[in-house]
């Protein structure tokens, strides 16, 4: 079984830029959510999406948006890119559908802005 | 203060090691508990996963979850170079209708020959 694919895996983007993510889970998962990984922050939630729809959001700024597409596979977009904002983007899926359930990671994409 | 804490480290072992990883958290609510290993540059891996309070084994790992002090532990037995890696711990709440972990800052291992 295939497991969660994330592309592009390196990005250079200027500020101001935007920046779209794409992220395919497991077949069978409905359940994707984002995460940022900074070295001083560590991994933070950004969203989670479940059957087209934002279920719960983290404590980002409106810049941040995702949707979800039928086949369950999902984007997430960085608008007006800020320095700030160069980190490692992790999707994870997940076949529970109530919460709480394993989750599975890609290898991320890695987001450098100058 | 962060919900969940865990010392980052580094950690430095010799080779066959019994390895003890922790972190403590402060919510209540925080029903599931899992550990994933994080090697440089690439995605989280989920090594163990329990809901339970007690102990979970799984080949030289052990997840043991003490809920009435709201902390957790990872064992690695007779540990390896190849166990060399970030370990992240991470939870979330029961049911709550939505997938959302909060991790550790995640602690950086390193076993040497």
């Amino acid at each position: 079984k295939a497991g969660v694919t994330q592309t592009p895996r390196y990005l250079i983007k200027t500020r101001g830029q935007q920046v779209t993510l794409s992220c395919s889970p497991i077949s069978g998962h409905r359940s994707v959510s984002w995460y940022q990984q900074t070295p001083g922050q560590g991994l933070q939630f950004l969203f989670e999406y479940f059957s087209e729809t934002q279920r719960n959001k983290g404590n980002f700024p409106g810049r941040f948006s995702g949707r979800q597409f039928s086949n369950s596979r999902s984007e997430m977009n960085v608008s007006t890119l800020e320095l700030g904002d160069s980190a490692l983007y992790l999707c994870a899926s997940s076949l529970d559908v109530s919460g709480g359930g394993e989750q599975f990671f890609g290898p991320g994409t890695r987001l450098t802005v100058l | 203060q962060k919900e969940v804490e865990q010392d980052p480290g580094p950690l430095s072992v010799p080779e066959g090691a019994i390895v003890s990883l922790n972190c403590t958290y402060s919510n209540s609510a925080f029903q599931y508990f899992m550990w994933y290993r994080q090697y440089s540059r690439k995605g989280p891996e989920l090594l163990m996963y329990t809901y339970s309070s007690g102990n979970k084994e799984d080949g030289r790992f052990t997840a043991q979850v003490d809920k009435s002090s709201k902390y957790i532990s990872l064992f690695i037995r007779d540990s390896q170079p190849s166990d060399s890696a970030t370990y992240l711990c991470a939870m979330a709440p029961r049911g709550g209708g939505y997938n959302k972990l909060i991790f550790g800052a995640g602690t950086r291992l390193a076993v040497h020959p």
